[in-house]
């Protein structure tokens, strides 16, 4: 599965958007992206995934560059309960590539 | 529908004791995948269970073990407790197919604390 580059902490002013890069230059034609979040020491939250087009859902956006080099995730209006880590995963196809392989992620902070 | 649960929450053990935790997956779901994390290695994936057999394995030593049931619910031991093996364990569910893959989004229960001391 290719790696994945997030930078490792964002702030976001409250009620403002957020969003989020992840670079995954070395992405396979197949390999999906992936965003997912956690809230300190709670479970993992799937948010949204994609192959090549937009993808929007009721908790985000995700835009992928047309070479699929990079993306970003949109929190449209952040709010408080938006604090935790994001995780950015790109994950390929086959029985052997299912599990997700988490980096260090994005810790986003959003401000009153 | 109800999500992933995953029992007991917290966990007290001592070294050289063994554990098990325990994975309900959201209903329909036939794929269990279990992960470990720790403030010094991150989330890093054990082992995935699809149809009561293993399907893939991480890099972990034999003493995790795990197995599902013909209801999918999972189970995952851990041997000879180390003090290493203090971590927030997570179990994840998806629907899956036998051919796996990336359309297969994984949903993650709360987690087991455990504390080895």
């Amino acid at each position: 599965d290719a790696k994945t580059t997030q930078p490792p902490s964002m702030d976001c002013a409250e009620g403002r958007a957020a969003n989020l890069p992840c670079n995954h230059s070395t992405i396979s034609g197949n390999e999906y992206v992936y965003w997912y979040r956690q809230i300190h020491s709670q479970g993992p939250q799937y948010i949204i995934h994609g192959l090549k087009n937009n993808e929007t859902n009721e908790m985000a956006s995700l835009i992928i560059t047309e070479d699929r080099k990079s993306s970003t995730l949109i929190l449209p209006h952040a709010t408080l309960r938006d604090t935790a880590v994001y995780y950015c995963i790109v994950r390929g196809v086959g029985a052997g590539s299912y599990q997700l392989t988490f980096g260090k992620g994005t810790k986003l902070s959003v401000i009153p | 529908k109800a999500g992933v649960t995953q029992t007991p929450r917290y966990l007290i053990k001592t070294r050289g004791q063994q554990v098990t935790l325990s994975c309900s997956p959201i209903s329909g779901h036939r794929s269990v995948s279990w992960y470990q994390q720790t403030p010094g290695q991150g989330l890093q994936f054990l082992f995935e269970y699809f149809s009561e057999t293993q399907r893939n394995k991480g890099n972990f030593p034999g003493r995790f073990s795990g197995r599902q049931f013909s209801n999918s619910r999972s189970e995952m031991n851990v041997s000879t407790l180390e003090l290493g093996d203090s971590a927030l364990y997570l179990c994840a569910s998806s629907f899956s197919v036998p051919e796996g893959g990336a359309r297969e989004t994984q949903y993650f229960g709360p987690g087991t604390r455990l504390l080895v001391l």
